[in-house]
């Protein structure tokens, strides 16, 4: 079965510290990772989409890695924000005949504080 | 461009009564999801419509719930008889194609409330 795990499922840091986020995934085949962020009462919004061949993906302070041989993936945001308190959703999709779906993480809800 | 659009964005109902979800896609999008999120809980795929495809409807937890797409546009999430067990938020999401090549944009929820 296709299953994403995403840990920790909750963190609290200072704002302007760094924290990393880890997914693991058995999705199979695999043809991508995405890390969505969600905010409060809004729905998830595309932040990274890593392929096969990818290890390494930044969009402004955030940094998805991905090492698709232990089938892991990080997303690294530096410097945090209050703005950056939000749940973080990692989606893993297949190849062929499951390419229909994604497979979602639980996600992991992060508070940024002052 | 316009995104993705819901509505109504909260629905209050009692047990008992039928409720319908409208979902609005961004133009072009072929693809259109519809997910269920629980309190503090991840997404839960419910439907997927491809095209003109028969959807699948793998993900539909009961015979209560139902949806339909016209064409590639509006497609609208049908709840009978609803339970307090279906309270959640309902996200509808579209994309150019499948996920395993387009990303999903997703629409801002239905929060549902049964009391």
């Amino acid at each position: 079965k296709n299953q994403v795990e995403q840990s920790p499922q909750s963190l609290i840091i200072l704002e302007g510290k760094n924290c990393t986020l880890q997914c693991n995934y058995t999705v199979s085949p695999f043809s991508n990772l995405r890390w969505y962020k969600q905010d409060t009462g809004r729905g998830p919004v595309s932040l990274t989409i890593m392929t096969f061949s990818e290890n390494t993906k930044s969009n402004g302070r955030y940094t998805a890695t991905l090492d698709a041989d232990t089938k892991q993936s990080s997303l690294h945001i530096t410097a945090s924000q209050l703005s950056d308190s939000a749940s973080y959703i990692c989606v893993v999709s297949a190849r062929g005949t499951n390419a229909g779906k994604s497979t979602f993480g639980d996600g992991t809800t992060l508070t940024v504080k002052p | 461009g316009a995104g993705v659009s819901q509505s109504p964005s909260n629905k209050v109902t009692e047990k008992g009564k039928d409720v319908e979800l409208r979902c609005d896609p961004i133009s072009g999008h072929t693809a259109l999801y519809w997910y269920r999120q629980r309190l503090g809980q991840g997404l839960e795929f419910l439907i997927y419509f491809q095209g003109n495809s028969a959807p699948d409807k793998s993900g539909l937890p009961s015979d209560r719930f139902s949806a339909e797409r016209t064409g590639e546009s509006v497609s609208t999430l049908t709840i009978q008889r609803t339970q307090q067990e279906d309270s959640a938020v309902y996200l509808c999401a579209s994309s150019l194609g499948r996920p395993s090549s387009y990303e999903q944009y997703f629409g801002p929820g239905t929060r549902l409330t049964v009391t």
